[in-house]
């Protein structure tokens, strides 16, 4: 089975603190992706990567950036943490053409 | 632009009884569509997908969902919801040959005992 692995479950941190969200696949995918879901808003793409080293904005980008040194791991960043950060983030990875396999998200709370 | 709209947020439904999760589309191009759901505290997992072929597509657990190409739609169905459906549920959309995927805001199914 696919395996995606977020490094954290819940995460706190405080305003203007810089934060790392990590994600590790085990299936060789191209493919990796970064949501935010909030609810009534459902999953919005922040950013994907479709190589290493290879990256593309999502639809809300701004404030983030990532890191996908190697194939297996896609890094999110938050440069300075904002509350309006708060959220529950999703990492994703895929093979061309076909469905995402999800982590279990991490849960931050920026206060 | 393509865009997702699911427009139940929330659907309450006795244990035993039929239930439909709505969602409709709008995409100029061809596309994949995809049910996945997402359980409490646990990340989303793929339910079913349409990608071509048959418009009627089956999960392993008792849910259909069917792509309605005139009416631009892919509702979900399942004929006897179980308690441990109770679970939010997304639709989603992908155009063929991209890598973006848009997801509509999810449908709460709570199935009462």
């Amino acid at each position: 089975d696919v395996k995606v692995t977020q490094s954290s479950r819940y995460l706190v941190k405080r305003t203007g603190e810089k934060v790392f969200l990590e994600c590790v696949q085990d299936m060789d995918h191209e493919n990796m992706f970064w949501y935010r879901q909030d609810p009534g808003l459902g999953l919005r793409l922040i950013y994907f990567s479709y190589d290493v080293k290879m990256k593309e904005k999502g639809d809300i980008p701004e404030g983030y950036s990532v890191s996908r040194e190697k194939k297996e791991r896609f890094s999110l960043i938050l440069e300075s943490a904002s509350t309006n950060q708060t959220s529950m983030y999703l990492c994703a990875s895929s093979l061309e053409g076909v469905n995402l396999f999800f982590g279990s998200g991490t849960q931050l709370s920026v206060l | 632009a393509q865009s997702v709209t699911q427009l139940d947020s929330q659907v309450p439904v006795f244990e035993e009884a039929p239930v439909e999760l709505r969602c409709n589309y709008s995409s100029s191009v061809s596309v994949y569509l995809f049910w996945y759901v997402q359980y409490p505290n646990q990340g989303l997992q793929l339910l079913l997908k349409y990608l071509s072929g048959s418009t009627l597509v089956e999960s392993i657990n008792g849910f259909e969902a069917e792509f309605n190409k005139s009416q631009t739609s892919f509702h979900l169905r399942k004929p006897s919801v179980h308690i441990s459906d109770t679970a939010e549920y997304f639709c989603a959309v992908c155009t063929s040959g991209t890598y973006k995927y848009i997801f509509g805001t999810g449908t709460r199914l709570k199935v009462l005992a």
